[in-house]
């Protein structure tokens, strides 16, 4: 069975850092690109991250550009967020995603997701 | 601002079908594949069509999806009170060199 558990939310001050972790199962880790994808309360899906299966290439929204490092370790089935500078409006749930591969960008599995407040 | 654009919200009876658009531009929905997610209240979203036309296996075919030009389609027919819930079509941005969400529809079944 495919898992994504996501943890590492929490509630940061502004201008604070987190690092937001997903630990992967059922799956081959190594053959899939990641993503993150957040979700502000009452709001709508918004990209944040992708990188590909080898961590070759990473990929940001421009609302995160420059403040979170998408990163993985393939020997030990992980995917990473490491977000500096938060804001209010980074607020959100954190959902770790697999992509379904073939340069699709087909989001076919999705973990449960980790609640980040940034708030004073 | 969402780069893809949904109506917020459409209903129907059940047994009805209903459309939901979802529009771009020729660099996100005109270069790149569309899927669409369904997210039931409270829980995270899942996949309902990738590909802009393919159904991953437990889909029932009631779900469609179609592409043309910069936009696309998803469509639902038999409407069950099960399927109330948000959808998102999602695609990838080739100038942004980022992932692309529409604004989310909301389907009301009445």
């Amino acid at each position: 069975e495919v898992q994504l558990v996501e943890s590492g939310g929490d509630l940061v001050q502004p201008g604070g850092s987190l690092r937001l972790s997903c630990s992967v199962s059922g799956f081959t880790f190594t053959t899939y690109g990641m993503h993150w994808v957040r979700q502000a309360p009452g709001k709508g899906l918004e990209f944040v991250s992708a990188i590909r299966d080898d961590g070759s290439s990473t990929y940001y929204a421009d609302s995160v550009k420059g403040r979170f490092t998408i990163s993985r370790d393939n020997s030990k089935n992980t995917l990473s967020l490491q977000m500096s500078t938060l804001r209010p409006e980074d607020t959100a749930v954190y959902y770790c995603v697999r992509d379904r591969g073939g340069g699709t960008n087909s989001l076919d599995c999705w973990g449960q997701g980790t609640l980040v407040t940034v708030s004073s | 601002q969402s780069v893809l654009t949904q109506p917020p919200s459409v209903s129907a009876a059940p047994g009805q079908t209903v459309t939901i658009s979802c529009s771009g531009s020729n660099s996100n929905i005109g270069k790149n594949y569309v899927s669409w997610y369904q997210q039931l209240p409270g829980t995270a979203p899942k996949l309902l069509i990738y590909e802009n036309n393919k159904r991953p296996s437990g889909i029932p075919d009631r779900f469609s999806g179609s592409k043309s030009g910069t936009s696309a389609t998803l469509g639902i027919t038999g409407l069950q009170t099960g399927d109330e819930a948000d959808y998102y079509c999602g695609t990838w941005d080739s100038s942004l060199g980022a992932g692309a969400f529409g604004g989310g529809t909301k389907l009301t079944v009445l």
